[in-house]
């Protein structure tokens, strides 16, 4: 079936870049998308790239599609720690979306 | 806007009992996702519906169930519930298609003890 995969945790200081890294299966997939979620809440949509599109940015966040490779990455500029959560990455497959396991992204400060 | 709700937030029921889940979606969004999410197994997808139709299922005994009433409003249901049923069951709503952008609720999270 259709798997979608992240690294589980990334480290990086306050201030510096994050790069959260995906890679999925489906090549037919429409849309990808990032979502957060921080502690003890639901998952909030924070952007989404078109799979016709290479790049897409928006304000502190920055995502790249690699088709070829079907590798998907999220940049967040200028690290807070109010950026301290789960990141997860999910392709639409087959008239439903196949989640990550989720990166969980800590801020050292 | 509202965003979508989710009733209850919290839940503590026993193994054998069954449970009722409610998820109210953002005016206008007639597609309503539910998924499962446990440390163990991460976010997983139970089911979608649309127009009172369930369009598409997970992976998931025939225990859970659900079903979408005309104002699009929607419950879960678990019968016969099982400790590992323990988990923060989300719910996200969409206008068309379960593959349109989802928004998702605050999660009810269900301790089965």
């Amino acid at each position: 079936g259709e798997d979608v995969e992240q690294s589980l945790f990334l480290s990086v200081r306050e201030g510096d870049s994050s790069v959260i890294n995906c890679t999925y299966t489906d090549s037919s997939s429409t849309y990808l998308y990032w979502y957060k979620q921080e502690p003890g809440a639901g998952l909030q949509l924070l952007t989404y790239i078109f799979s016709n599109m290479d790049m897409k940015q928006d304000q502190r966040l920055t995502v790249l599609l690699n088709k070829k490779d079907k590798h998907l990455s999220l940049r967040i500029a200028d690290t807070q720690t109010g950026d301290s959560a789960i990141y997860f990455c999910a392709e639409e497959s087959n008239y439903q979306l196949i989640w990550g396991a989720g990166t969980k992204l800590i801020i050292k400060p | 806007k509202a965003g979508v709700t989710q009733t209850p937030r919290y839940l503590i029921k026993t193994r054998g009992q069954q449970v009722t889940l409610s998820c109210s979606p953002i005016s206008g969004h007639r597609s309503v996702s539910w998924y499962q999410q446990t440390p163990g197994q991460g976010l997983q997808f139970l089911f979608e519906y649309f127009s009172e139709t369930q369009r598409n299922k997970g992976n998931f005994p025939g225990r859970f169930s659900g079903r979408q009433f005309s104002n699009s409003r929607s419950e879960m249901n678990v019968s016969t519930l099982e400790l590992g049923d323990s988990a923060l069951y989300l719910c996200a709503s969409s206008l068309d298609s379960g593959t349109d952008t989802q928004y998702f609720g605050p999660g009810t999270r269900l301790t089965v003890l």
